[in-house]
């Protein structure tokens, strides 16, 4: 089964800096795809960027970026320049490839990101 | 917009009453989806449908059940609640990968207590 770790339960960041947040994950397959996924306080999940795991070109979302490292199995987010309305948990989750009947996603534990004015 | 909709945001029941969670979508998703959120925990998978009448277990199905008669509605059912169920479950929905879109879409969540 696979698993994906966020080591880190709680993160700030001074407004307009730049923050990293760690996720590993571990797995047997070479098609899958990667998530990391933002829940402001009270309000709904969104997905904040997506990475195929054929793709070797790291994606990018305006001010979120990800280095996805394939061998390490790791994949983090960076996040530049950062405002305040980017305070919330984040949550890193893995989905294998396509693959009609299992299409679900495994979670990481989240990290919670405080942006400090 | 996709728009996944939960019936309730807030809900308190007491322990043994049977709950009803619905979860509507309105894209025609394939998938549909049952998490509870806990903190420290992340989100785990309760339940899962990939079409209409059908349902897989996820990694925590003890004591919920589903149903899903209709492709647009997928309802979690705690038969007898106890208080180890009080939790945020969240719904999400996402179209078959036929569609090549793999991304989960997900409902606001209903805090349930259960006392």
């Amino acid at each position: 089964a696979q698993t994906v770790t966020q080591s880190q339960p709680e993160m700030s960041v001074q407004e307009a800096e730049t923050v990293t947040l760690s996720c590993t994950y571990d797995t047997s397959e070479s098609d899958y795809y990667l998530f990391w996924y933002k829940q402001p306080p009270s309000r709904q999940m969104i997905l904040v960027i997506r990475q195929e795991a054929y793709k070797q070109q790291n994606a990018t979302e305006n001010r979120f970026s990800v280095n996805f490292q394939k061998a390490a199995k790791s994949f983090s987010l960076k996040i530049s320049d950062s405002q305040l309305g980017d305070a919330a948990m984040y949550f890193c989750a893995y989905r294998t490839g396509p693959n009609f009947g299992n299409e679900k996603l495994t979670f990481g534990t989240g990290t919670r990101l405080t942006i400090i004015p | 917009d996709v728009k996944v909709t939960q019936s309730s945001r807030y809900l308190v029941k007491r322990t043994g009453e049977k709950v009803f969670l619905e979860c509507v979508q309105d894209m025609d998703h394939e998938n549909m989806f049952w998490y509870r959120q806990d903190p420290g925990l992340g989100l785990r998978l309760i339940y899962f449908s990939y079409d209409v009448k059908m349902k897989e277990k996820g990694d925590i199905p003890e004591g919920y059940s589903v149903s899903r008669e209709k492709k647009e509605r997928f309802s979690l059912i705690l038969e007898s609640a106890s208080t180890n169920q009080t939790s945020m479950y969240l719904c999400a929905s996402s179209p078959s990968s036929r569609r090549g879109i793999a991304e989960q879409y997900f409902g606001p969540g209903t805090r349930l207590t259960v006392t």
